[in-house]
């Protein structure tokens, strides 16, 4: 199994808090995601990145930032939190050509009250 | 922006049929990554392809690049095969990824 990691596994916070997400690979790999999962609209892209530093936004980054300073930490920070941000968060690792297959953290359950 | 569409969106089979989930895309990609998840569960790759034909075991999946269109196949399916099924796509250089919505697998004894 690939080594990626996230932490919390789950987590309740109340409106307005800040919330950060991390995850955690031991592969190396250039290619970080972060997904939120909800009923109706599958997988969707929030942020991603493509080295240490660099980073790009997805299709619903807005309420999002994310930080990447080393290779093996993604960070997903919630800078004030909202109920439409409760959801399943999903990390994901790819590396390049040969070793582009994906591979999923258990994910983050988000409860925001 | 890749428009990424499965069909079906829910599939309910007997156990031992053959199944077939599809998978189209509408602007040129780099790969194409079919992935498992079970309910409740966490999400598993199951292939990544560029170009032809790949098989694991019982699953096969195919992509027809000018065609915008992949097929992942189930033979002699088995209860076990019941999860949501996940087409995604990656394009660029920056490998961005975008996803289908899934296709709901049953599969009956």
């Amino acid at each position: 199994d690939a080594g990626i990691t996230q932490s919390p596994r789950h987590k309740v916070t109340e409106t307005g808090t800040p919330v950060t997400l991390r995850c955690h690979q031991t592969e190396n790999h250039r290619y970080m995601y972060w997904y939120r999962q909800d009923p109706g609209h599958g997988l969707r892209l929030i942020h991603y990145s493509y080295g240490v530093k660099d980073t790009d936004k997805g299709e619903v980054s807005d309420g999002y930032s994310v930080s990447r300073s080393k290779t093996e930490d993604f960070l997903l920070t919630l800078e004030s939190a909202t109920s439409s941000q409760t959801s399943v968060y999903f990390c994901a690792i790819s590396g390049q050509g040969s070793t582009g297959e994906l591979f999923f953290g258990e994910g983050s359950r988000l409860t925001v009250l | 922006k890749n428009e990424v569409e499965q069909s079906p969106q829910n599939l309910t089979a007997q156990e031992g049929e053959f199944i077939t989930i599809n998978c189209s895309y509408s602007v040129g990609i780099s790969a194409l990554h079919w992935l498992q998840q079970h309910p409740g569960g966490g999400i598993v790759s199951l292939f990544m392809l560029s170009s032809g034909k790949k098989k694991h075991g019982r699953l096969i999946a195919t992509i027809n690049i000018q065609e915008k269109h992949s097929s992942l196949h189930i033979t002699a399916s088995h209860p076990r095969d019941s999860a949501v099924y996940i087409c995604a796509v990656r394009e660029g250089s920056n490998y961005k990824l975008t996803f289908g919505k899934g296709t709901l697998l049953t599969v009956n004894p």
